[in-house]
């Protein structure tokens, strides 16, 4: 069965860094589009940024492009977010997701979701 | 604020029939597919509707999707407390290059 299982979050201090990881299991990784989307405490979802399958193919939300990098290792059944320069703004639950259409919105699986807090 | 308006609450009585719109534009929704999502507070979104009006296999099909021009709706039909949860309209927006989310609508089964 499909699993995405995300970690790397926890408690940050403004200014700071931090990576996130999510492991894929149970489809072939490689074949689908792959997004970051969080959720502060309280409000609505956030796409982050997403990463075409051969990671060639890669966008950004406003809100931290230059500051957050999405990646991919296809061999690892992985995918990562490089989180520098963070700031409080940036507390949320971080969700992997994938994109089973390559059409960009149309996340079918989601993991369980890793906490950042910046403070 | 979010590039697409949702209503911030609806309620019915189950039973009934509600529906949940969502508003956007010309770079979004009119020329891209919409996609709903279902999020029981403290659990991960679940896909409801994608491409505007299909449903992912067990979804039953109580729920449905529909769009015309610039807006998208999301409807439910003989309402389930367990329908309770907060739900989510999204799609690509060829401008921003970016995929935009409402800002969800939590919808009570009174």
């Amino acid at each position: 069965q499909v699993q995405l299982v995300e970690s790397g979050g926890g408690l940050v201090k403004p200014g700071g860094s931090l990576r996130l990881s999510c492991a894929a299991s149970g489809f072939i990784f490689s074949d689908y589009y792959m997004s970051w989307i969080r959720q502060a405490p309280g409000k609505g979802l956030e796409w982050v940024s997403y990463t075409s399958s051969s990671g060639s193919v890669i966008y950004y939300a406003d809100s931290v492009e230059g500051r957050f990098t999405i990646s991919r290792d296809n061999a690892k059944n992985s995918l990562y977010l490089q989180m520098n320069s963070l700031r409080a703004e940036d507390t949320a639950v971080y969700y992997c997701a994938r994109d089973f259409l390559g059409a960009a919105a149309d996340f079918d699986y989601w993991g369980q979701g890793t906490l950042v807090t910046v403070s | 604020q979010s590039v697409l308006t949702q209503p911030p609450s609806v309620s019915a009585a189950p039973g009934q029939k509600v529906t949940i719109s969502c508003s956007g534009s010309s770079s979004n929704i009119r020329h891209n597919y919409v996609s709903w999502y279902q999020q029981v507070p403290g659990t991960a979104p679940k896909l409801l509707i994608y491409e505007n009006n299909k449903r992912p296999s067990g979804i039953p099909d109580r729920f449905s999707g529909s769009k015309s021009g610039t807006s998208a709706t999301l409807g439910i039909t003989g309402l389930q407390t367990g329908d309770e949860a907060d739900y989510y309209c999204g799609t690509w927006d060829s401008s921003l290059r970016a995929v935009v989310f409402g800002g969800g609508t939590k919808l009570t089964a009174l």
